[in-house]
């Protein structure tokens, strides 16, 4: 039962360019939503998140964007710049649930 | 320098021996989370301790254990009795579950490869 589902498994831009990452997910309850950074054999480092009392969070680059009515978020990326190139999870949690719940990942590779 | 610490980063183990994963924290993280990944799939996961002496299953608990007897520690053994145990672990951190807005610290992941 897969919740959060991220239905690119890669994506790749040109440096310079926006990248667009989409997540999917069914479950009305979560109402925290957060996405992951994660190079090869490293752990995955917070990257931003939203709660579900906002449709746009923005942090210097990145910028979340939630259609809760959708049941949609996407993270862009502006300016797109190589270091980018990682896999990207979203994330979701519900506020009477103590776990959190993944998407499968994107790929993004930024082409210099 | 605070964080979580996941050893050893490879694994190797013959088929039918119990294994056991360390993570200590010293965030002071009330807390503590184990994933999985395998590839084209999310994080799924494992077990999670809100405190010490008290864990709860995740979704693919089958085949795993664990323990939280000190607040810093949480090792996960992966047993003869889980049927792909193959995979990369990866061991996380909370502050207060409570508090919604509180983002995973994640380890650096322990890879497992039994043959």
């Amino acid at each position: 039962d897969q919740q959060v589902k991220q239905n690119s498994p890669s994506l790749s831009v040109q440096e310079g360019r926006i990248s667009i990452l989409n997540c999917d997910y069914t479950n009305s309850m979560f109402d925290y939503f957060l996405w992951y950074k994660k190079y090869p054999a490293e752990g995955p480092t917070f990257l931003i998140s939203i709660s579900s009392i906002k449709d746009k969070n923005e942090d210097g680059r990145f910028t979340v964007f939630l259609n809760k009515s959708a049941k949609h978020l996407s993270l862009h990326i502006v300016p797109s710049q190589p270091g980018d190139s990682a896999v990207y999870f979203c994330a979701a949690r519900s506020y009477n649930n103590n776990d959190m719940r993944f998407g499968a990942g994107t790929r993004l590779t930024v082409k210099p | 320098d605070g964080g979580i610490t996941q050893s050893p980063k490879y694994l190797f183990r013959k088929e039918g021996q119990n294994v056991t994963l360390s993570c200590e924290q010293n965030l002071n993280h009330d807390a503590m989370y184990w994933y999985r990944q395998d590839p084209g799939q999310g994080l799924r996961l494992i077990y999670y301790s809100q405190i010490v002496n008290d864990f709860q299953k995740g979704d693919i608990a089958e085949g795993y254990s664990v323990s939280r007897e000190k607040k810093e520690s949480f090792p996960l053994t992966v047993t003869s009795a889980q049927k792909n145990p193959t995979a990369f672990y990866l061991c996380a951190s909370s502050p207060d579950t409570e508090v919604l807005n509180s983002p995973l610290h994640f380890g650096n992941g322990t890879r497992l490869t039994v043959t």
